[in-house]
């Protein structure tokens, strides 16, 4: 089952930043951040990943604690069509599944 | 490059009826994972296979629920004498050889009505 906890929900507003926090402290070393989100009725959509370093591309910037235990991921720039549901999956590569929790749902305001 | 193809979009059957979802693979992808996710829920995994092989049905439920992938063609998945329950959206994915469980690209879904 999911090995991370996030808020159930959270409110941005829109040109602002958005970060949503992620706790993992029983992740192992081998293990990646995974990052995904869902728009209503779609299906998910990889948004980024890291294993230790902070990780930066054209949607999104993830900081990883230095200990692992705890993740931040960032938009930097929210729009509207950034309302969602966001996931933080801890996976450790190779053939196992991404395992889903109940995630982050993201309100970006006007 | 097309992403991942499902269809049909919405399916509704009656109760007792077969449900067929079918998923097509980005191009150039071997591995496939159906994910189940009920009104108000989060994702399930059920099934993960490459070609002509189940690698992973953990999450497959016991009975009228089967899955495939054949070595030409899109994945199938089947569910057999639909109920209520079976009311959902289906999410296909798919990576490429090398990549197994990490990097997905998810269809639209298949939103199954049972009525």
């Amino acid at each position: 089952d999911a090995k991370t906890t996030q808020p159930p929900s959270m409110d941005c507003a829109e040109g602002r930043a958005a970060n949503l926090p992620c706790n993992h402290s029983t992740i192992s070393g081998n293990e990646y951040v995974y990052w995904y989100r869902q728009i209503h009725s779609q299906g998910p959509q990889y948004i980024i990943h890291g294993l230790k370093n902070n990780e930066t591309n054209e949607m999104a910037s993830l900081i990883i604690t230095e200990d692992r235990k705890s993740s931040t991921l960032i938009l930097p720039h929210a729009t509207l069509r950034d309302t969602a549901v966001y996931y933080c999956i801890v996976f450790p590569g190779g053939s196992e599944k991404l395992v889903f929790g109940k995630g982050t749902k993201l309100t970006v305001n006007p | 490059n097309a992403g991942v193809m499902q269809n049909p979009r919405h399916l509704v059957r009656r109760r007792g009826q077969e449900a067929r979802l079918r998923c097509s693979p980005m191009k150039g992808h071997s591995h496939v994972y159906w994910y189940r996710q009920l009104p108000e829920e989060g994702l399930k995994f059920m099934v993960y296979l490459q070609k002509e092989n189940i690698i992973d049905e953990s999450g497959m439920p016991k009975e009228r629920f089967s899955a495939e992938f054949p070595k030409e063609g899109p994945s199938i998945l089947r569910i057999q004498q639909v109920v209520r329950g079976d009311s959902a959206a289906y999410f296909c994915a798919s990576s490429p050889p090398g990549e197994s469980g990490e990097k997905l690209f998810f269809g639209s879904g298949t939103q199954l009505s049972v009525l």
